[in-house]
Parts: structure tokens; C-alpha cells; sequence
């Protein structure tokens, strides 16, 4: 079946620094969505790219749809201490299909 | 706008006991709604798929007999799992993509923590 690789799997950094993480697959999505899930809650959709090439931005997040179909980043700019959480990158063959999670990236943001 | 409201938050309970869990669409309606099961320190594994006025589609490995999946309407799906066993413990987390749009995104509840005691 696809698998999304997600790195890195935890970061640990200084408030004010910047993020970035990223999602590799073996076959090719036609969506890439990125959720933050905090503890004891559920995922919260931060990014939806559904273009390859497409790069989008919500505040001090920013991410990409990489052009290959394969990838995708997503970047954290000038972090505070509420970014802490996990990061979900979620893939999506075709439009209506199921999603396929890669597996988080725990951030810790030292104030 | 697009929340999806998930019952209970926590359900502590004893072997045997079959628990229902439900989905609830407040602002949008939801032809498909999805249920996943997340271990600690694990991602979100798809148990079903969920579709208004039809059968539920069961992900490989998962018991429809065991976790029954019922999406009466289009605000609605409902999750129970039957008889209840410790190795059932677990995070399970509904999602809801808005009817018509297949382009659309999940948004997800907050969660329903179940421990069987």
C-alpha cells in the first residue's frame, strides 16, 4: 500500500526559530494536506494543496505541493511557544479517495 | 465553519460492554465520514469508511462485526464497538468531508478516548 514518510520525527527548538518538515511518498498524491493535533484532540487542517507546484500560506505556516507529485514541505516561521504539537502530513491519491498519514513530527518549542 | 463534534470525549468502561461513539456534522452535511483508531505515539489509522444510506467500507483487518458503523443521515454516524475488550483501548477520532465537494478536505472531531478496564 502508499506510505508517507515524515521527517523529521520530533524537533525540539528555540522559540523565534523556523520549521521546516517534509513528506515523502512512493507513488503520487493529487492532494496534500497538513493537520496539527494537539494532546487528547484531533488533527485541525492547517494546509489543503491541491496543485502540483502549488505553495500556500496561513500566517507563519507555508507549505508546498512538490512538483514531482511525491512530496511536500511545510514551513514554520519566527515559532512561539503554541506551535507546540504533532504535525501530520496527509496524502491523497484521488479526489474522494482515503487519506494516508505519515507519522507526525512531534515539535517542542522551548520559550 | 466546518466542525465536526465528536460524543463522548472519554468512556471508561468494563470488559464486555459495547460503547457507541458518535459524529456529528454541526454546520455542513456529510455523505462520507471517516473513523480512525490512534495508538499513543502512532498516526491515524483509517478503520471505515462511512457513507449516508449505505453500508459502511471496512479498511483490511478491521471486524465490521466488531466495530459497527451506522450513518443514518447526513449529519450523523455513529460507531460502536461491540463487547468491549482491553485490547480495544484506544483514541478513536471521526472526520467529515462536506457532501459534494470530493475535493474537499477531513475535518475531524476532537477525539473519543476509550479505556476498557
Amino acid at each position: 500500500g502508499q506510505q508517507l514518510n515524515q521527517s523529521p520525527q520530533s524537533m525540539f527548538i528555540q522559540e523565534g526559530e523556523d520549521v521546516s518538515m517534509n513528506c515523502t511518498s512512493s507513488s503520487i498524491f493529487n492532494t496534500w494536506l497538513w493537520y496539527k493535533q494537539d494532546p487528547g484532540e484531533g488533527p485541525v487542517l492547517l494546509i489543503a494543496l491541491y496543485k502540483a507546484g502549488e505553495l500556500t500560506s496561513n500566517g507563519r505556516l507555508t507549505a508546498q505541493f512538490g512538483i514531482t507529485r511525491k512530496d511536500s514541505f511545510l514551513n514554520i516561521s519566527a515559532s512561539i511557544p503554541s506551535d507546540v504539537g504533532i504535525y501530520f502530513c496527509a496524502g491523497q491519491e484521488t479526489s474522494g479517495s482515503r487519506l494516508t498519514f505519515g507519522e507526525g513530527t512531534q515539535l517542542t518549542v522551548n520559550p | 465553519g466546518a466542525v465536526v463534534s465528536q460524543h463522548p470525549s472519554r468512556v471508561i468502561c468494563k470488559s464486555g460492554t459495547s460503547v457507541k461513539i458518535e459524529c456529528r456534522s454541526l454546520d455542513f452535511q456529510a455523505t462520507t465520514m471517516f473513523w480512525y483508531r490512534q495508538f499513543p505515539k502512532q498516526s491515524l489509522m483509517l478503520m471505515a469508511t462511512s457513507n449516508e444510506g449505505s453500508k459502511a467500507t471496512y479498511e483490511q483487518g478491521v471486524e465490521k462485526d466488531k466495530f459497527l458503523i451506522n450513518h443514518a443521515s447526513l449529519t450523523l454516524s455513529t460507531l460502536t464497538v461491540t463487547s468491549a475488550h482491553p485490547e480495544d483501548s484506544s483514541f478513536y477520532i471521526c472526520s467529515a468531508r462536506i457532501a459534494g465537494g470530493v475535493t474537499q478536505p477531513q475535518h475531524f472531531g476532537d477525539g473519543t478516548r476509550l479505556s476498557i478496564l
